[in-house]
């Protein structure tokens, strides 16, 4: 176990929705990133927050979102869901020391399919 | 733009064979890398990791991973596989232009015979 948690482990969502996945950060650590896996392929970044801005973003679109709480734990937001948006959602936590995060920790992440 | 290659998608081993996984990655500046596995049905986990200092570095399980510059390249390797290494193993370097979060190649799929 990690000490990263997130919720649901599995959705099932209609095209056009939106969908909220959430995440608790292990505890101590400041940073949270979220990824994107989609089968067979390794995870992309979507973004990352630090101290609830975010400092970080992949080649995603703006309907992509996400918060981090004061207690570290983080939400991603995605809009209008597409079919392509199918894939496992994975979330990071790590601790930001100067300009550099110390070891990343993932959860067992969110597997969303858009139908 | 900073990108990691896998160079093999899938490799079967048999037990006790020796392992080399190829990664290489295009950036001209200071990198920090990363090897993470995934074993079935569990979380991504780090393997081992190269900051500085000796290029040779030692991960958990056996693993180790030689960084040479010249080459970009970070392979990782194993004298002798178990049938519990069979796991997706992920190649990622930090990119600094997105708060150093990682950026991954498309990974391995290795699959360990007894």
């Amino acid at each position: 176990e990690t000490g990263v948690t997130q919720s649901p482990t599995h959705l099932i969502k209609t095209r056009g929705q939106q969908v909220t996945l959430r995440c608790s950060s292990q505890s101590g650590h400041n940073t949270v990133s979220w990824y994107q896996q989609a089968l067979g392929q390794g995870p992309q970044f979507i973004f990352q927050y630090y101290r609830e801005e975010e400092n970080g973003r992949g080649n995603f679109p703006p309907r992509f979102s996400g918060l981090q709480f004061p207690n570290y734990s983080s939400e991603l937001n995605v809009n209008a869901l597409e079919l392509d948006d199918s894939a496992l959602y994975l979330c990071a936590s790590s601790l930001r020391q100067g300009l550099m995060n110390t070891e990343a920790f993932f959860g067992q992440g969110t597997r969303l399919t858009v139908v | 733009a900073q990108s990691v290659s896998q160079h093999n998608h899938h490799v079967i081993l048999s037990e006790a064979a020796s392992l080399e996984l190829g990664c290489n990655y295009s950036y001209g500046g200071t990198v920090n890398l990363f090897w993470y596995v995934q074993y079935p049905g569990q979380h991504l986990q780090l393997l081992l990791k190269y900051f500085s200092g000796d290029p040779l570095v030692k991960g958990i399980k056996g693993f180790e991973a030689e960084f040479i510059k010249s080459k970009f390249s970070f392979n990782l390797r194993k004298p002798s596989v178990q049938w519990s290494d069979t796991a997706e193993y992920f190649c990622a370097v930090d990119d600094p232009n997105s708060g150093y979060a990682l950026n991954f190649g498309k990974g391995t799929s290795l699959l360990v015979t007894p």
